[in-house]
C-alpha cells in the first residue's frame, strides 16, 4: 500500500523560499504522476503542480514563475519549492499520487498534509 | 478559473441518503467526464471516493455513488453512517487552453457532512 509523507519547515519568513519534500513508499516514483495541492485556512483545495513520469511538469498559472516541482528517483521522493512567499501562501500542503493515464484527472493517494505558516 | 461550487454543509440522520452537488461550467465539469470526489477527515489524508464521475475505487463502500448532468456533478451517500461525517471535495479536469492558462485541475470549496 502506497504511503506519502510530507516534510518541511512549518514556519517560513515572508519573501523567503518554501521547500517541501514528499517521501513515497510502497510505489515507485518512476511509474506515476505526482502532484502538490494546498488548502489555505478556512478555504478549499488548490492544485499547485504536476510532475509526470517523463519528468515534464505543469504548474498552476497563478503560481507559475514562483513554483518548481522536481523528483529524486534515487530517494523515491519529490519536492516543491515556492519562492517569494507571502502570507497568502500560508496553507496546509498535500502531496498526492496521480495514475499515469492519458490525462491527469484524479488523485488516488494523498499524504496527511503539512502546515506551512508564512510569518515574520 | 473559479472554484467549483459546493454547498457549505449538508446533514442527515443515520440511514438516510444525502446528495452533495458540485457545479462547474462548460469549460470543466460540462466538458469532461473527469470529475472526482474526496473524503477528508481533518488531520488525516484525503481519500479518493469516486473518479471519472461514477467509478468507485476498490475498497470504497457502494453506499457512495457519483453522477453528472450538464455542468453539475453529484455525490450521493446512501445509508448514512456516523463514520461518513467528514469534509467532501469535488474536482474536475479542466483541459489545457490554447493560451496555456488552464489550471488543469480545479476543486470545489468543500462540503461538511454532518450526521445528526
Amino acid at each position: 500500500q502506497v504511503h506519502l509523507q510530507e516534510s518541511g519547515p512549518g514556519l517560513v519568513s515572508p519573501s523567503e523560499t518554501l521547500s517541501l519534500t514528499c517521501a513515497v513508499s510502497g510505489a515507485s516514483i518512476n511509474n506515476y504522476y505526482w502532484s502538490w495541492i494546498r488548502q489555505p485556512p478556512g478555504k478549499g483545495l488548490e492544485w499547485i503542480a504536476y510532475i509526470y513520469d517523463n519528468g515534464i511538469t505543469d504548474y498552476s498559472p497563478s503560481l507559475r514563475g514562483r513554483v518548481t516541482i522536481s523528483k529524486d528517483t534515487s530517494k523515491n521522493q519529490f519536492s516543491l519549492t515556492l519562492n517569494s512567499v507571502t502570507a497568502a501562501d500560508t496553507a496546509l500542503y498535500f502531496c498526492a499520487r496521480v495514475p499515469p493515464i492519458a490525462v491527469p484527472s484524479y488523485f488516488d493517494s494523498w499524504g496527511q498534509g503539512t502546515l506551512v505558516t508564512v510569518s515574520s | 478559473q473559479s472554484a467549483l461550487t459546493q454547498p457549505a454543509s449538508v446533514s442527515g440522520s443515520p440511514g438516510q441518503s444525502i446528495t452533495i452537488s458540485c457545479t462547474g461550467t462548460s469549460s470543466d465539469v460540462g466538458s469532461y467526464n473527469l470529475v472526482s470526489w474526496y473524503q477528508h477527515h481533518p488531520g488525516k489524508a484525503p481519500k479518493l471516493m469516486i473518479y471519472e464521475v461514477s467509478i468507485r475505487p476498490s475498497g470504497v463502500s457502494d453506499r457512495f455513488s457519483g453522477s453528472k448532468s450538464g455542468n453539475m456533478a453529484s455525490l450521493t451517500i446512501s445509508g448514512l453512517q456516523a463514520e461518513d461525517e467528514a469534509d467532501y471535495y469535488c474536482s474536475s479536469y479542466t483541459g489545457v487552453s490554447t493560451l496555456g492558462s488552464s489550471t488543469l485541475a480545479i476543486f470545489g470549496g468543500g462540503t461538511k457532512v454532518t450526521v445528526l
